[in-house]
Protein backbone atom coordinates (compact mmCIF):
# COMPACT_ATOMS: atom_id res chain seq x y z
CA UNK A 1 0.00 0.00 0.00
CA UNK A 2 1.09 3.64 -0.66
CA UNK A 3 2.26 5.29 2.09
CA UNK A 4 3.70 9.19 2.72
CA UNK A 5 5.26 9.59 6.50
CA UNK A 6 5.40 13.23 7.61
CA UNK A 7 7.85 14.05 10.16
CA UNK A 8 7.91 15.81 12.65
CA UNK A 9 3.88 16.10 13.53
CA UNK A 10 3.61 19.35 14.73
CA UNK A 11 6.71 22.01 15.16
CA UNK A 12 6.49 25.35 16.91
CA UNK A 13 9.25 28.02 16.02
CA UNK A 14 9.48 31.88 16.62
CA UNK A 15 9.12 34.06 13.54
CA UNK A 16 12.07 34.83 11.73
CA UNK A 17 13.40 31.43 12.06
CA UNK A 18 14.02 28.88 9.72
CA UNK A 19 12.69 25.48 9.39
CA UNK A 20 13.04 21.82 8.02
CA UNK A 21 9.64 19.54 7.01
CA UNK A 22 10.81 15.58 6.45
CA UNK A 23 8.70 13.67 4.10
CA UNK A 24 9.71 9.69 3.28
CA UNK A 25 7.78 7.86 0.63
CA UNK A 26 7.04 4.27 -0.51
CA UNK A 27 5.71 4.06 -3.52
CA UNK A 28 7.54 3.53 -7.59
CA UNK A 29 7.81 3.93 -9.89
CA UNK A 30 7.99 7.92 -9.00
CA UNK A 31 6.19 9.93 -10.86
CA UNK A 32 5.56 13.44 -9.00
CA UNK A 33 5.56 15.04 -5.52
CA UNK A 34 4.02 17.84 -3.84
CA UNK A 35 4.11 19.90 -1.25
CA UNK A 36 0.84 21.59 -0.32
CA UNK A 37 0.33 24.70 2.78
CA UNK A 38 -3.16 24.41 4.40
CA UNK A 39 -4.65 26.68 6.57
CA UNK A 40 -7.47 25.40 8.75
CA UNK A 41 -10.68 24.94 7.36
CA UNK A 42 -9.35 25.72 4.01
CA UNK A 43 -8.27 23.73 0.92
CA UNK A 44 -4.61 22.72 0.46
CA UNK A 45 -2.84 25.33 -1.94
CA UNK A 46 0.62 24.33 -3.97
CA UNK A 47 3.73 25.09 -2.96
CA UNK A 48 6.32 22.97 -5.13
CA UNK A 49 5.84 19.99 -7.22
CA UNK A 50 9.07 18.26 -8.18
CA UNK A 51 9.82 15.27 -10.90
CA UNK A 52 12.14 12.65 -11.31
CA UNK A 53 14.85 14.93 -13.11
CA UNK A 54 14.56 17.85 -9.53
CA UNK A 55 16.25 17.44 -6.44
CA UNK A 56 15.55 20.97 -5.58
CA UNK A 57 12.85 23.66 -6.44
CA UNK A 58 11.74 26.76 -4.18
CA UNK A 59 9.18 29.03 -4.31
CA UNK A 60 10.25 32.17 -2.27
CA UNK A 61 11.09 31.34 1.17
CA UNK A 62 9.96 27.85 0.13
CA UNK A 63 12.70 25.31 -0.64
CA UNK A 64 12.09 21.80 -1.42
CA UNK A 65 14.03 18.93 -1.89
CA UNK A 66 13.78 15.53 -3.25
CA UNK A 67 15.86 12.30 -3.01
CA UNK A 68 14.68 9.80 -5.33
CA UNK A 69 16.95 7.02 -3.73
CA UNK A 70 16.08 7.21 -0.54
CA UNK A 71 12.72 8.45 -1.34
CA UNK A 72 12.62 11.52 1.04
CA UNK A 73 11.82 15.10 0.56
CA UNK A 74 11.82 18.02 2.40
CA UNK A 75 10.48 21.75 3.23
CA UNK A 76 12.61 24.17 4.25
CA UNK A 77 11.42 27.45 5.33
CA UNK A 78 13.22 30.44 5.33
CA UNK A 79 12.72 33.47 7.98
CA UNK A 80 9.45 32.04 9.33
CA UNK A 81 6.39 34.76 8.93
CA UNK A 82 3.47 34.33 11.61
CA UNK A 83 1.32 33.63 8.00
CA UNK A 84 3.40 30.54 7.43
CA UNK A 85 1.27 28.81 10.38
CA UNK A 86 -0.58 26.38 9.04
CA UNK A 87 -0.39 22.53 8.23
CA UNK A 88 2.36 21.07 5.12
CA UNK A 89 1.36 18.26 3.48
CA UNK A 90 3.37 15.85 1.38
CA UNK A 91 1.42 14.05 -1.50
CA UNK A 92 2.89 11.81 -3.49
CA UNK A 93 1.57 10.34 -7.23
CA UNK A 94 3.24 7.37 -7.99
CA UNK A 95 3.38 3.79 -8.48
CA UNK A 96 1.89 4.23 -12.53
CA UNK A 97 -1.66 5.41 -10.60
CA UNK A 98 -2.83 8.83 -11.29
CA UNK A 99 -4.39 8.39 -7.44
CA UNK A 100 -2.36 10.50 -4.91
CA UNK A 101 -1.68 9.68 -1.94
CA UNK A 102 -1.32 11.98 1.37
CA UNK A 103 0.41 12.59 3.95
CA UNK A 104 -0.89 13.80 7.34
CA UNK A 105 0.57 16.67 7.50
CA UNK A 106 2.90 18.96 9.49
CA UNK A 107 1.14 21.68 11.63
CA UNK A 108 3.58 24.45 11.80
CA UNK A 109 2.60 27.28 14.72
CA UNK A 110 5.00 30.18 14.14
CA UNK A 111 5.11 32.12 17.44
CA UNK A 112 6.16 36.09 17.39
CA UNK B 1 -6.78 34.05 -10.01
CA UNK B 2 -9.08 31.71 -11.07
CA UNK B 3 -10.97 30.26 -8.34
CA UNK B 4 -12.73 26.62 -7.80
CA UNK B 5 -16.28 27.58 -5.74
CA UNK B 6 -17.95 25.46 -3.48
CA UNK B 7 -21.44 25.88 -2.22
CA UNK B 8 -22.08 25.48 0.50
CA UNK B 9 -19.43 26.29 2.73
CA UNK B 10 -21.43 24.65 5.23
CA UNK B 11 -24.30 21.87 5.44
CA UNK B 12 -26.05 20.07 8.06
CA UNK B 13 -28.08 17.02 7.53
CA UNK B 14 -29.73 14.29 9.18
CA UNK B 15 -28.35 11.12 9.08
CA UNK B 16 -30.07 9.38 6.27
CA UNK B 17 -30.89 12.24 4.19
CA UNK B 18 -28.91 13.13 0.74
CA UNK B 19 -26.70 15.51 0.47
CA UNK B 20 -25.35 17.61 -2.69
CA UNK B 21 -21.95 19.03 -2.29
CA UNK B 22 -21.33 21.77 -5.48
CA UNK B 23 -18.17 22.91 -6.91
CA UNK B 24 -17.98 25.56 -9.93
CA UNK B 25 -14.24 24.15 -11.25
CA UNK B 26 -11.52 26.75 -13.43
CA UNK B 27 -13.43 27.25 -16.43
CA UNK B 28 -10.43 25.79 -18.89
CA UNK B 29 -9.84 22.71 -16.44
CA UNK B 30 -10.95 19.66 -17.86
CA UNK B 31 -10.26 17.07 -14.88
CA UNK B 32 -12.63 17.40 -11.69
CA UNK B 33 -12.03 15.62 -8.04
CA UNK B 34 -13.63 15.19 -5.20
CA UNK B 35 -11.30 14.96 -2.03
CA UNK B 36 -12.49 14.30 1.86
CA UNK B 37 -10.88 15.25 4.91
CA UNK B 38 -12.22 14.20 8.47
CA UNK B 39 -11.66 16.51 11.60
CA UNK B 40 -8.21 15.91 11.98
CA UNK B 41 -6.73 13.22 9.31
CA UNK B 42 -5.54 13.53 5.98
CA UNK B 43 -7.09 14.32 3.07
CA UNK B 44 -8.57 11.18 0.94
CA UNK B 45 -9.24 10.77 -2.58
CA UNK B 46 -12.50 10.44 -3.55
CA UNK B 47 -12.63 10.04 -7.16
CA UNK B 48 -11.73 11.67 -10.20
CA UNK B 49 -13.80 12.79 -13.46
CA UNK B 50 -13.17 13.54 -17.32
CA UNK B 51 -14.96 13.61 -20.41
CA UNK B 52 -18.15 13.08 -17.93
CA UNK B 53 -17.23 10.30 -16.58
CA UNK B 54 -15.64 9.15 -13.74
CA UNK B 55 -11.62 8.17 -14.29
CA UNK B 56 -10.40 6.70 -10.83
CA UNK B 57 -12.23 6.13 -7.40
CA UNK B 58 -11.19 5.07 -4.56
CA UNK B 59 -12.57 2.00 -2.33
CA UNK B 60 -14.10 5.28 -0.09
CA UNK B 61 -16.22 6.16 -3.13
CA UNK B 62 -19.05 3.31 -2.78
CA UNK B 63 -22.71 3.11 -4.15
CA UNK B 64 -23.63 5.70 -1.65
CA UNK B 65 -22.04 8.50 -3.70
CA UNK B 66 -22.11 9.39 -7.17
CA UNK B 67 -20.59 12.44 -9.18
CA UNK B 68 -22.28 14.52 -12.09
CA UNK B 69 -21.29 17.19 -14.34
CA UNK B 70 -25.09 18.37 -14.96
CA UNK B 71 -24.06 21.69 -17.16
CA UNK B 72 -21.13 23.28 -18.53
CA UNK B 73 -20.13 24.66 -15.20
CA UNK B 74 -20.97 22.80 -12.15
CA UNK B 75 -19.49 19.53 -10.67
CA UNK B 76 -21.34 17.99 -8.10
CA UNK B 77 -21.01 15.24 -5.56
CA UNK B 78 -24.12 13.61 -4.42
CA UNK B 79 -24.33 11.20 -0.89
CA UNK B 80 -27.67 9.35 -0.87
CA UNK B 81 -28.27 8.36 2.52
CA UNK B 82 -25.56 10.04 4.81
CA UNK B 83 -23.76 8.30 7.79
CA UNK B 84 -22.44 10.00 10.62
CA UNK B 85 -19.39 8.87 9.53
CA UNK B 86 -19.54 11.22 6.50
CA UNK B 87 -19.42 13.90 8.48
CA UNK B 88 -15.55 15.76 6.86
CA UNK B 89 -14.65 18.42 4.66
CA UNK B 90 -15.45 18.09 1.19
CA UNK B 91 -12.79 19.69 -1.43
CA UNK B 92 -13.67 19.84 -5.19
CA UNK B 93 -10.31 20.73 -7.17
CA UNK B 94 -9.99 20.91 -10.95
CA UNK B 95 -6.72 20.82 -13.40
CA UNK B 96 -6.13 21.39 -17.16
CA UNK B 97 -4.61 17.59 -17.63
CA UNK B 98 -4.53 14.23 -15.80
CA UNK B 99 -1.41 14.10 -13.82
CA UNK B 100 -1.03 17.89 -13.80
CA UNK B 101 1.56 20.31 -11.76
CA UNK B 102 -1.08 22.04 -10.44
CA UNK B 103 -4.48 21.36 -8.89
CA UNK B 104 -6.62 24.13 -7.23
CA UNK B 105 -8.50 22.89 -4.64
CA UNK B 106 -11.92 25.02 -3.41
CA UNK B 107 -12.25 25.89 0.09
CA UNK B 108 -14.60 23.35 0.89
CA UNK B 109 -17.88 22.10 2.11
CA UNK B 110 -18.17 21.34 5.48
CA UNK B 111 -20.26 18.48 6.31
CA UNK B 112 -22.22 17.74 9.53
CA UNK B 113 -24.61 14.49 9.53
CA UNK B 114 -26.34 14.58 13.16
Amino acid sequence: KNQVEQSPQSLIILEGKNCTLQCNYTVSPFSNLRWYKQDTGRGPVSLTIMTFSENTKSNGRYTATLDADTKQSSLHITASQLSDSASYICVDQSGGSYIPTFGRGTSLIVHP
Amino acid sequence: EPEVTQTPSHQVTQMGQEVILRCVPISNHLYFYWYRQILGQKVEFLVSFYNNEISEKSEIFDDQFSVERPDGSNFTLKIRSTKLEDSAMYFCASSEARNSYGYTFGSGTRLTVV
